[in-house]
């Protein structure tokens, strides 16, 4: 019973540098998003999604782009990394609402760091 | 806009209740919940309260909201040191479809 999975765990990236990091749910989830949690800021929403070939925008989307082209992955993409983007970035799904438990399961987050 | 705010730390004696609190600005929020994080870990669901409902209990936990103030308040009895993390209030609205808003998270101490 995997849940979220994401990877990696850990990265550092040299500024000016592009990644993915992976998220997939395999609980056949339509709601994914995507946060980061910086020290003293909590989580902050960057991107959603409402199911595949949906995406949005959420508090802070500039510098990052999603697609979800399957109900199950929901790929974050950092278009050129900056120093400011280093955080711990946290994946989530849920299920419709009254589709059993509601809330958000979050994956084990992937750890940037951007030099 | 959307709001949610909590105390940044919270100190108990082992043994004794731990109440966090939590205001939020949105009257439409569906849903409020509360995430525990313990250090280098994700968030996990401790508990959520659907906003026409104004208490839920689950084993030592006691959810209790107020719509009326916009306060929502997490009670855990009898706290224990594997207790000690950092708790998080969110609100979804509409459902949930676009994903949560939460507060910068409340760091409970266990004290002996």
């Amino acid at each position: 019973n995997a849940g979220v999975t994401q990877t990696p765990k850990f990265q550092v990236l040299k500024t000016g540098q592009s990644m993915t990091l992976q998220c997939a749910q395999d609980m056949n989830h339509e709601y994914m998003s995507w946060y980061r949690q910086d020290p003293g800021m909590g989580l902050r929403l960057i991107h959603y999604s409402v199911g595949a070939g949906i995406t949005d925008q959420g508090e802070v989307p500039n510098g990052y782009n999603v697609s979800r082209s399957t109900t199950e992955d929901f790929p974050l993409r950092l278009l050129s990394a900056a120093p400011s983007q280093t955080s711990v970035y946290f994946c989530a799904s849920s299920s419709l609402p009254g589709q059993g438990l509601n809330g958000y399961t979050f994956g084990s987050g992937t750890r940037l760091t951007v030099v | 806009g959307e709001d949610v705010e909590q105390s940044l730390f919270l100190s108990v004696r082992e043994g004794d209740s731990s109440v966090i609190n939590c205001t939020y600005t949105d009257s439409s929020s569906t849903y409020l919940y509360w995430y525990k994080q313990e250090p280098g870990a994700g968030l996990q669901l401790l508990t959520y309260i659907f906003s026409n409902m104004d208490m839920k209990q689950d084993q030592r936990l006691t959810v209790l909201l107020n719509k009326k103030d916009k306060h929502l308040s997490l009670r855990i009895a009898d706290t224990q040191t594997g207790d000690s993390a950092i708790y998080f209030c969110a609100e979804s609205i509409g459902g949930g479809a676009d994903g949560l808003t939460f507060g910068k998270g409340t760091h409970l101490i266990i004290q002996p």
